[in-house]
C-alpha cells in the first residue's frame, strides 16, 4: 500500500512570501488532516477534512492560511504572507476512519526567513 | 489546562531498564487512546493503542484509566533502537487527534 506523499520535503522563504504544500493521501482514506509540528513540540491539528468537506479548521490563522481538497482526494496547504513563526514541518495525515491508526506523510520542512 | 500533557523529559535510561511515562487528557468523553513514535526529524508513527483492559505488544504494554484521565506506557528490557520521542495521542468527537508535546527517551549503551 502505497503511504501519504507530500511535497515539497524541504521549503525555505523570506518572510511575506507565498508558499504552498500538497499531499496525497491513500487511496480511499476519506479523513485528510494538516498537522504543524514546531521545533520541540507535538503536532498541532490546522485543518481536518471528511472527504471534500472542512471538518475543523478552528487552530487555523485564516488570515494567512488556506487550504482545500478538490475532489475529495489530495489537498493543498497555503500560506500567504509567511511570517517566521510559520517554520515548521507541515504534516499530512490520512485516516480510513473509525478506529484506526492514521497514517503520516514524510512531511514538508519549512523555514522562514 | 492542555487538552494533552506529557512530561517532555529527557528521558535517560541504561539499555535493559524499565521506562514508564504517563500522559493525562483533560477531556473525560475523550474516545479512543493511542501512542506514537517520532523518530528525530521523522514523521509519527503509530505505537499502539491504548485500551481500557490494557494491552501488550512485545515490549510494550499501554494502560488506560478512564477514572482518573491517565495513559501510561511501559518499556521494559529496553533497546538501544528504542530512542525516540513518544507522543501520548487522543482521538475525541469528530476524529479529531489531539497530540501532546512527546517525551524524549534516550537509550544509553
Amino acid at each position: 500500500e502505497a503511504g501519504v506523499a507530500q511535497s515539497p520535503r524541504y521549503k525555505i522563504i523570506e518572510k511575506r512570501q507565498s508558499v504552498a504544500f500538497w499531499c496525497n493521501p491513500i487511496s480511499g482514506h476519506a479523513t485528510l488532516y494538516w498537522y504543524q509540528q514546531i521545533l520541540g513540540q507535538g503536532p498541532k491539528l490546522l485543518i481536518q477534512f471528511q472527504n471534500n468537506g472542512v471538518v475543523d479548521d478552528s487552530q487555523l490563522p485564516k488570515d494567512r492560511f488556506s487550504a482545500e481538497r478538490l475532489k475529495g482526494v489530495d489537498s493543498t496547504l497555503k500560506i500567504q504572507p509567511a511570517k517566521l513563526e510559520d517554520s515548521a514541518v507541515y504534516l499530512c495525515a490520512s485516516s480510513p476512519s473509525g478506529y484506526y491508526g492514521y497514517t503520516f506523510g514524510s512531511g514538508t520542512r519549512l523555514t522562514v526567513v | 489546562r492542555k487538552e494533552v500533557e506529557q512530561d517532555p523529559g529527557p528521558f535517560n535510561v541504561p539499555e535493559g531498564a524499565t521506562v514508564a511515562f504517563n500522559c493525562t487528557y483533560s477531556n473525560s468523553a475523550s474516545q479512543s487512546f493511542f501512542w506514537y513514535r517520532q523518530d528525530c526529524r521523522k514523521e509519527p508513527k503509530l505505537l499502539m493503542s491504548v485500551y481500557s483492559s490494557g494491552n501488550e505488544d512485545g515490549r510494550f504494554t499501554a494502560q488506560l484509566n478512564r477514572a482518573s484521565q491517565y495513559i501510561s506506557l511501559l518499556i521494559r528490557d529496553s533497546k538501544l533502537s528504542d530512542s525516540a520521542t513518544y507522543l501520548c495521542v487522543v482521538k475525541g468527537g469528530n476524529e479529531k487527534l489531539t497530540f501532546g508535546t512527546g517525551t524524549r527517551l534516550t537509550i544509553i549503551p
